[in-house]
């Protein structure tokens, strides 16, 4: 079975940009989580999506946003990029959503290294 | 307030030693607790979970874990480490109504030759 998967691997962008990533969940699993992971701030919880709805969100400006599609696929978007942006985007799936057992189990991807000038 | 707190940010040890790293929670719920690593340029990979019964957990790659819920904490351990088990590894918990899973910060792991 695939693992996650995330594209792109490497991303740089300047100030004021606005920057979309994906993520392709395990196959059958249809929730997925986001997260920011820096080393000042550790693992940042920013949303959860199941079944195209976003259950939860974190405490993030409205400048991050995100999307899952009917095949589980899902995007997160940032717009007008700050320095402070510059981080791993860790994508995670997981069978259940947030109110089952199931999804403490998290399958992550190798995440998604934005570096913003 | 809901937490993990993980002590130790760094912690070295010698290829060969054992190991204990340590995890602390604040939970309302009874919680149900996981073990991650994050090996370098790499995602988070399940090491092992406790969701109730017998509380001394075993997980992949030799790792053990022991609930102790008087202390509430989640140590996890391991005999003896190799060069490979160098990574930084994360406790978290969830549980209740919400299995949005609260995360530590996170303790890196040295190996010394």
């Amino acid at each position: 079975k695939a693992g996650v998967t995330q594209t792109p691997r490497y991303l740089i962008k300047t100030r004021g940009q606005q920057v979309t990533l994906s993520c392709s969940p395990i196959s059958g699993h249809r929730s997925v989580s986001w997260y920011q992971q820096t080393p000042g701030q550790g693992l940042q919880f920013l949303f959860e999506y199941f079944s195209e709805t976003q259950r939860n969100k974190g405490n993030f400006p409205g400048r991050f946003s995100g999307r899952q599609f009917s095949n589980s696929r899902s995007e997160m978007n940032v717009s007008t990029l700050e320095l402070g942006d510059s981080a791993l985007y860790l994508c995670a799936s997981s069978l259940g959503h947030s109110g089952s057992r199931g999804h403490g189990e998290q399958f992550f991807g190798p995440g998604t290294r934005l570096t913003v000038l | 307030a809901q937490s993990v707190t993980q002590p130790d940010i760094h912690i070295t040890v010698s290829e060969g030693a054992s190991l204990e790293l340590r995890c602390n929670y604040s939970y309302g719920a009874t919680p149900y607790l996981f073990w991650y690593v994050q090996s370098p340029g790499q995602g988070l990979q399940l090491l092992l979970k406790y969701f109730s019964g017998d509380t001394l957990v075993q997980g992949i790659k030799g790792f053990e874990a022991e609930f102790k819920r008087s202390q509430s904490s989640f140590n996890l351990r391991k005999p003896s480490v190799h060069w490979s088990d160098a990574a930084e590894y994360f406790c978290a918990v969830g549980g209740g109504s919400n299995y949005q899973l609260i995360w530590g910060a996170g303790t890196k792991l040295i190996i010394k030759p």
